[in-house]
């Protein structure tokens, strides 16, 4: 069975364009959940899709958004890049949630560097 | 609030034990989590334990909690090379639906 994909795998942007980076979940799995790795802020929880609603969300600006598509593919979109936007965003797949307490398997991630 | 504390840094030599440890604060976690990443890589789950266990062993591997004292160990028995990596603890953080991690402790087996 494939794992979590992310694509790109790399991405180089400028101040002030957007993004989207792409997901597919693990075959079956019908969450998918979006993290922000930074050097300082660590790991931090950007927001959770589930069967195309978003049902979870943490505390990023609006600028920062996601959706999810039939298939459970998902895509975030970054509007209006600074600096500190840049790093790695992986993704992560689950059956139904953590609101389950299920595994969660994450992705390669994307590197995105803002310039 | 939500809040996860690992030391930063260990080094071992290779075939010693490692133990990795992390406090946590959400008494309302029902699942504790460790997660294994490498240079460049995702985050790899290596095991988890449910709130009301005290140990899970799993091969090389064995998690102790300390649930009184928010307390959460992870032991890799016979360190290799290959161990070395950041690892994570997480908690889910009152059933939200999010994981909240640590900040990682890398892990130096050194041959």
């Amino acid at each position: 069975k494939a794992g979590v994909t992310q694509t790109p795998r790399y991405l180089i942007k400028t101040r002030g364009q957007q993004v989207t980076l792409s997901c597919s979940p693990i075959s079956g799995h019908r969450s998918v959940s979006w993290y922000q790795q930074t050097p300082g802020q660590g790991l931090q929880f950007l927001f959770e899709y589930f069967s195309e609603t978003q049902r979870n969300k943490g505390n990023f600006p609006g600028r920062f958004s996601g959706r999810q598509f039939s298939n459970s593919r998902s895509e975030m979109n970054v509007s209006t890049l600074e600096l500190g936007d840049s790093a790695l965003y992986l993704c992560a797949s689950s059956l139904a949630g953590m609101l389950t307490n299920e595994k969660l398997f994450f992705g390669s991630g994307t590197q995105l560097s803002v310039l | 609030g939500e809040d996860v504390e690992q030391s930063l840094f260990l080094s071992v030599r290779e075939g010693d034990s490692s133990v990795i440890n992390c406090t946590y604060t959400d008494s309302s976690s029902t699942y504790l989590y460790w997660y294994k990443q490498e240079p460049g890589a995702g985050l790899q789950l290596l095991t988890y334990i449910f709130s009301n266990m005290d140990m899970k062993q799993d091969q090389r591997l064995t998690v102790l909690l300390n649930k009184k004292d928010k307390h959460l160990s992870l032991r890799i028995a016979d360190t290799q090379t290959g161990d070395s990596a950041i690892y994570f603890c997480a908690e889910n953080a009152g059933n939200t639906g999010k994981l909240i991690f640590g900040q990682g402790t890398t892990l130096q087996v050194k041959p």
